[in-house]
Formats: C-alpha cells, structure tokens, sequence
C-alpha cells in the first residue's frame, strides 16, 4: 500500500504558483520523497526527490517539513501543460545494487486553467 | 537524449491469446521495471530485474512471465488474456549508479483484450 496521502484534485490559474501537499507521517529514516506526475495516459515523469533539506530544480521546489511528515511540491508558474496527475511517493535511496519500485498511490489530479 | 523504448504502441488480441510486449531500456540503465496501469487506476508495478537477474516481483499474475536478455532489453509475455488485461503496460529503466534514482518510463503499451 502507498505511503502517502494526497487531495485527490486540485485547481490553478495559468501563470500562478501550485502548491500540491502530501502526507507521510510513516515515513522512515532512511526514506526519501519522490514526486513523479502523469500527463493523460503518458509514462510517469520523475520531478523531485528530497530528504530533508528543501530542494529546487528546474521544474519545481519541493519544501519537507522539520519532522519529515510532510511535503509540499511547488510549481511557480503553472502553464496548461501542466495539467497531470501528480504522485508523491515514498521509498529508500538506493546507491548501487538492485533498487525497488515505486508504489503509486492515488495522486493529485491538477488542473491548471486559463 | 535517449529513451525508453517499448513496442508495438498498441496491440489488440483476443481473449486467451498470448501477448509479448518489449522494451528497450535507455543505454547503462542496468534494471527495468514493468508496470501496469488499468482503466483509471493508477500504475501497479509488476516485475523488475536488475543486471538480468529478477529483483522484485509485484502484483504480476501466473501467466504472465517476464525477463532481460543480455542486451538489458526486456519482455512480458502474458498468455491466456483475460478481458481485465487490457491496461497501458509501462516499462521503466534506471541505473543504479545515477544521482537520483529516478525512473525514466517509457510511452507505454496499449492492450486491449476482445
């Protein structure tokens, strides 16, 4: 079963910033925080992953919370084709050797409107 | 930049026929996953292998079977289709020695079972 626990929707107005939150409050040490996203029917698509320490790169920042609870993925400046299904996930950091899957849970389903 | 390769896009058999799905992963990715996505449900992971070797193995029922040939491409076969077999199948590579371990999926197949 997923880790995580997102809204199921959400809504944005084109050009604004969307704030998608999650929900990880089983999360171990050792765990990092994935967000990947689905545009209609496409293959999944790597974001962000993150520790601790709040990350950014040239899609998105993604904010942890001190106690690593919780999440917020940060789009600054939502366009139409950012409209997906966007998924947090939480799994190990793997360095070498046989690596696990992701486990898709219900993600939050963005829309982002003119 | 290379990616995930997977043919045919699109395949139509009927019920208890067999199916092979392949993908080609992007060049040094060492483990490929499989992932299957039915009609609104979000993607359940179904097998991986790493250097050849099976590594985890998910939700992936008896008849199908999977493996990586020595090229690291991959193939599902699935036989006696069932009608609930008809999903987007989404093959995904990694290389255990990337800085993020992130999963590069690609476009995915479409199986539809008559």
């Amino acid at each position: 079963d997923a880790k995580t626990t997102q809204p199921p929707s959400m809504d944005c107005a084109e050009g604004r910033a969307a704030n998608l939150p999650c929900n990880h409050s089983t999360i171990s040490g050792n765990e990092y925080v994935y967000w990947y996203r689905q545009i209609h029917s496409q293959g999944p698509q790597y974001i962000i992953h993150g520790l601790k320490n709040n990350e950014t790169n040239e899609m998105a920042s993604l904010i942890i919370t001190e106690d690593r609870k919780s999440s917020t993925l940060i789009l600054p400046h939502a366009t139409l084709r950012d409209t997906a299904v966007y998924y947090c996930i939480v799994r190990p950091f793997v360095y070498g050797g046989s690596q696990g899957n992701l486990i898709f849970g219900k993600g939050t389903k963005l829309s982002v409107k003119p | 930049a290379a990616g995930v390769i997977q043919s045919p896009r699109h395949l139509i058999k009927e019920k208890r026929e067999t199916a092979t799905l392949k993908c080609y992963p992007i060049p040094r990715h060492d483990t490929v996953y499989w992932y299957q996505q039915g009609p609104g449900q979000d993607p359940q992971f179904l097998i991986s292998f790493y250097e050849k070797m099976q590594s985890d193995k998910g939700s992936i029922p008896d008849r199908f079977s999977a493996q990586q040939f020595s090229d690291y491409h991959s193939e599902l076969n699935m036989s006696s289709l069932e009608l609930g077999d008809s999903a987007l199948y989404f093959c995904a590579s990694s290389s255990n020695w990337a800085g993020t371990n992130e999963q590069f999926f690609g476009p995915g197949t479409r199986l539809t079972v008559l």
